[in-house]
């Protein structure tokens, strides 16, 4: 089955500063690959995500690279602020044309932006 | 629009019970799956539901199983609770089409 390594574990900053989340994924047929922050006693939250025909995708602050060929994706956040403090989940799935997904999730980074 | 509701939020339950919790999708999203996260383990898909039928199963043993109701709500059971059953269970929708899964806020369960 899939399997997603996530890097590195924790990484605190400086407010202002970029952060930036690496994961590599094993199974060449995962075509979805959504980033989800968690706050303390809350649910996922999808941020942003990437589909497997686009390099590279830009929403504000947030961006998310994949290099398909090497089997990773990155999330970048520039000017980061102390609101961004939370674990980001990055995940895989092989999503089919129906919406079935699947996700198989690394193992969390814990952000802190240090005012 | 409201989001994902998950029912109860906290949840209490001794060896060799069982529980079930509800899962409420977004209005108009007809997939729901469930997830299991510990602290050890992560993240782990349990199943998936699609118009009532399950399409995708993760690797939990038979005590876990689901269903999905003709209005979408799905609902989790688990059966002879163990200690290691303690998590937090949640539960995501999309639309079916080419959309997002977007969790709820779950349900913590301390099997005691």
């Amino acid at each position: 089955g899939e399997n997603v390594e996530q890097h590195p574990s924790t990484l605190s900053v400086q407010e202002g500063d970029s952060a930036v989340i690496k994961c590599t994924y094993s199974d060449s047929a995962s075509n979805y690959f959504p980033w989800y922050k968690q706050e303390l006693g809350k649910g996922p939250q999808l941020i942003i995500d990437i589909r497997s025909n686009v390099g590279e995708k830009k929403d504000q602050r947030i961006a998310v690279t994949l290099n398909k060929t090497a089997k990773h994706f990155s999330l970048h956040i520039t000017e980061t602020q102390p609101e961004d403090s939370a674990v980001y989940f990055c995940a895989a799935s092989k999503g089919s044309g129906a919406g079935s997904y699947q996700l198989t999730f690394g193992k969390g980074t814990k952000l802190s932006v240090i005012p | 629009k409201a989001g994902v509701t998950q029912t109860p939020r906290y949840l209490i339950k001794t060896r060799g019970q069982q529980v079930t919790l509800s899962c409420s999708p977004i209005s108009g999203h007809r997939s729901v799956s469930w997830y299991q996260q510990t602290p050890g383990q992560g993240l782990q898909f349990l199943f998936e539901y699609f118009s009532e039928t399950q399409r995708n199963k993760g690797n939990f043993p038979g005590r876990f199983s689901g269903r999905q109701f003709s209005n979408s709500r799905s609902e989790m059971n688990v059966s002879t609770l163990e200690l290691g059953d303690s998590a937090l269970y949640l539960c995501a929708s999309s639309s079916g089409a080419e959309g997002n899964p977007f969790f709820g806020s779950g349900t913590r369960l301390t099997v005691v």
